[in-house]
């Protein structure tokens, strides 16, 4: 069965600085990775996609990610966060077979 | 626009009463998902269905029902069996290549 960690619960990170969210998955197939975004008291919106290629993968509004077969990490970095970049994050893992599997999200407070 | 359209985005309901919550989508996507949403608690699947006239249970689906009678919609209803009723309800469809999924902006449920 597949399953997502997000490590840390919250991320409090000062404005200009980089952040890092981590995320870690267990699956024993081959597997597709996401990034999603909420702001308040709106949906999820897609920040990136890794289904295959490159490990790399870069996103809206600065982000990117890398996927690490071996370490079964999928982390989200920002080289420098904004005050708009306050909001939830959230890992996502699905091998297409089988139902997407959300981790339980973290929430990055941008300090002024 | 493609997307999914969630409404009401606030409802208040008395105890004892039923809700239905709609969410239409113009992405021609088969499947389709209802999730709640408290705080700390991540997504948590109530009902999914993957072509018209058929839906399964999710994890969370005691209290709830659904139909899809329709491609294009997939209502909730929020029974008086549900005995925790007040939380944020998100709506999404998937790509069937990828497993992305693509969310509404949710409807915010308050139970007096």
């Amino acid at each position: 069965a597949q399953s997502v960690t997000q490590l840390d619960s919250q991320v409090p990170v000062f404005e200009e600085a980089p952040v890092e969210l981590r995320c870690n998955y267990s699956s024993s197939v081959s597997v597709y990775l996401f990034w999603y975004v909420q702001y308040p008291n709106q949906g999820l919106q897609l920040l990136l996609k890794y289904l295959s290629g490159s490990t790399l993968v870069k996103g809206i509004n600065g982000f990117e990610a890398e996927f690490n077969k071996s370490q079964t990490s999928f982390h989200l970095r920002k080289p420098s966060v904004h005050i708009s970049d306050t909001a939830e994050y959230f890992c996502a893992v699905t091998n297409r077979d089988d139902k997407i599997i959300f981790g339980k999200g973290t929430r990055l407070h941008i300090l002024p | 626009d493609g997307g999914i359209t969630q409404s009401p985005k606030y409802l208040f309901r008395k105890e004892g009463q039923n809700v239905t919550l709609s969410c239409e989508q113009n992405l021609n996507h088969d499947a389709m998902y209802w999730y709640r949403q408290d705080p700390g608690q991540g997504l948590r699947l109530i009902y999914y269905s993957q072509i018209v006239n058929d839906f399964q249970k999710g994890d969370i689906a005691e209290g709830y029902s659904v139909s899809r009678e329709k491609k294009e919609s997939f209502p909730l209803t929020v029974t008086s069996a549900q005995k925790n009723p007040t939380a944020f309800y998100l709506c999404a469809s998937s790509n069937p290549n990828t497993g992305e999924l693509f969310f509404g902006e949710g409807s915010r449920l308050t139970v007096l």
